[in-house]
């Protein structure tokens, strides 16, 4: 069964600094597509970068880049020069298929992430 | 171009009680998406539609129920509302390219709280 796994309920970073959140994830469809989202105390998700099982480079996206390592099945993100509007919960999902038939995510449980000062 | 949007924001309902939640999505998007957010459940998918048609269920009782207008617009319904229905309830749409790149994008939310 497909599933997400987010092994970091907390993260500290200061200002700056880069920071790596985990994700793993299994499924047994070889088409797949990997998203991370933001989700401030506000509630809303923020879309933040895609992959792609058949996409042959890591995605980047800003100060954004997703460390995707097929073989392994992983999906960390990287977030560069962290700032302190990036303190926020993060989501990796997964959608199975290429999409157009379905657009059903599973979530992670998701890593908060705090930065300081 | 406006993002996702949904109302109402905050909700208060009595056990029992039913709902009615509003989501428009982004102008051209075909596909709409719910989900519930629960601190103990996390992130679940509840529905999708596309062209006024229901495209995959995930686990939830009858009592969820939803539906999309030809202008894509999408309501969801909870009757007969429990304590444990208290959660956000977020919309996502999508272009529905038919490229895997499609990307769901996310509103606000709406936060029913069920006393």
């Amino acid at each position: 069964a497909q599933k997400i796994t987010q092994t970091q309920p907390g993260m500290f970073v200061q200002e700056k600094e880069a920071v790596t959140l985990d994700c793993t994830y299994d499924t047994s469809d070889p088409s797949y597509g990997l998203f991370w989202y933001k989700q401030p105390s506000s509630g809303e998700m923020i879309f933040l970068i895609y992959q792609g099982s058949y996409d042959q480079q890591n995605a980047t996206e800003g100060r954004y880049s997703l460390n995707f390592q097929k073989a392994r099945k992983s999906a960390n993100l990287v977030i560069s020069a962290s700032q302190l509007g990036d303190s926020a919960m993060y989501f990796c999902a997964m959608r199975e298929g290429r999409g157009g038939n379905t657009d059903k995510l599973i979530f992670g449980t998701g890593t908060r992430l705090q930065v300081f000062p | 171009k406006a993002g996702v949007t949904q109302t109402p924001r905050y909700l208060i309902k009595t056990r029992g009680q039913q709902v009615t939640l509003s989501c428009s999505p982004i102008s051209g998007h075909r596909s709409v998406s719910w989900y519930q957010q629960t601190p103990g459940q996390g992130l679940q998918f509840l529905f999708e539609y596309f062209s006024e048609t229901q495209r995959n269920k995930g686990n939830f009782p009858g009592r969820f129920s939803g539906r999309q207008f030809s202008n894509s617009r999408s309501e969801m319904n909870v009757s007969t509302l429990e304590l444990g229905d208290s959660a956000l309830y977020l919309c996502a749409s999508s272009l529905v390219s038919g490229g895997g790149t499609d990307t769901q994008y996310f509103g606000p939310g709406t936060r029913l709280t069920v006393l």
